[in-house]
């Protein structure tokens, strides 16, 4: 079935450092991939989506590409903030068989960023 | 624009017992779905509603069972709830069955003792 695998985590950046968070996945046919992010106490928030190979989703700072040759979507903000200390989650929807409309995710990365 | 809500916010069972969870979608939303968030891991799909009906359910036991109304809410129902059933329960719902940007809701957490 589909899955999504997060490197391990998790992460302790400074202000205004680079951030990547890894993400690939095993998936059937052509899934749609998603980053959620979840802050402390609240539900999950959609960051950003990609719905085909080789699109590039953005939002607040962050981006993640497609890449079907290497089965991956992570995760990259140029300079984080306290802020953005949050769980991250990639996640795929797959049109295909018994994953049609639900999600898929990964572990869940911890970024803490500190001042 | 209201988004998803669900209530309670926090609930206490005991082993045993019976939990009901409810949920309203975004408005303009038909579709809801119900994931299983267990301490430090991502969330786990256990079913879709759309239409009223059971669409799609994920590895999870009988003992979870969900309704839809006419007017798109949704309730998630657990039956003999074991230490294990501890998780936040989050809705999604989605503009229609197999769109699949899904908006969360904040989650209900439950504690089974």
């Amino acid at each position: 079935g589909d899955s999504v695998t997060q490197m391990e985590g998790p992460v302790t950046l400074s202000e205004e450092a680079f951030l990547t968070i890894n993400c690939t996945y095993t998936a059937t046919g052509y899934p749609s991939l998603f980053w959620y992010v979840q802050y402390p106490g609240e539900g999950l928030q959609l960051l950003l989506k990609a719905t085909k190979a080789d699109d590039k989703g953005s939002n607040k700072g962050f981006e993640a590409t497609y890449r079907k040759e290497t089965t991956s979507f992570h995760l990259e903000k140029g300079s984080v903030q306290v802020s953005d200390s949050a769980v991250y989650f990639c996640a795929l929807s797959n049109a295909g068989g018994t994953s049609y409309g639900k999600l898929t995710f990964g572990q869940g990365t911890i970024l803490t960023v500190h001042p | 624009d209201a988004g998803v809500t669900q209530s309670p916010t926090h609930l206490i069972k005991t082993r045993g017992q019976q939990v009901t969870l409810r949920c309203s979608p975004k408005s303009g939303h038909d579709t809801v779905s119900w994931y299983q968030q267990a301490l430090g891991q991502g969330p786990q799909f256990i079913f879709q509603y759309y239409e009223e009906e059971e669409r799609q359910r994920g590895n999870f036991p009988d003992r979870f069972s969900g309704h839809q109304f006419p007017n798109y809410s949704s309730e998630l129902n657990v039956n003999a709830l074991l230490l294990g059933d501890s998780a936040l329960y989050l809705c999604a719902s989605s503009l229609e069955w197999g769109v699949y940007e899904q908006f969360f809701g904040p989650g209900t957490r439950l504690t089974v003792l």
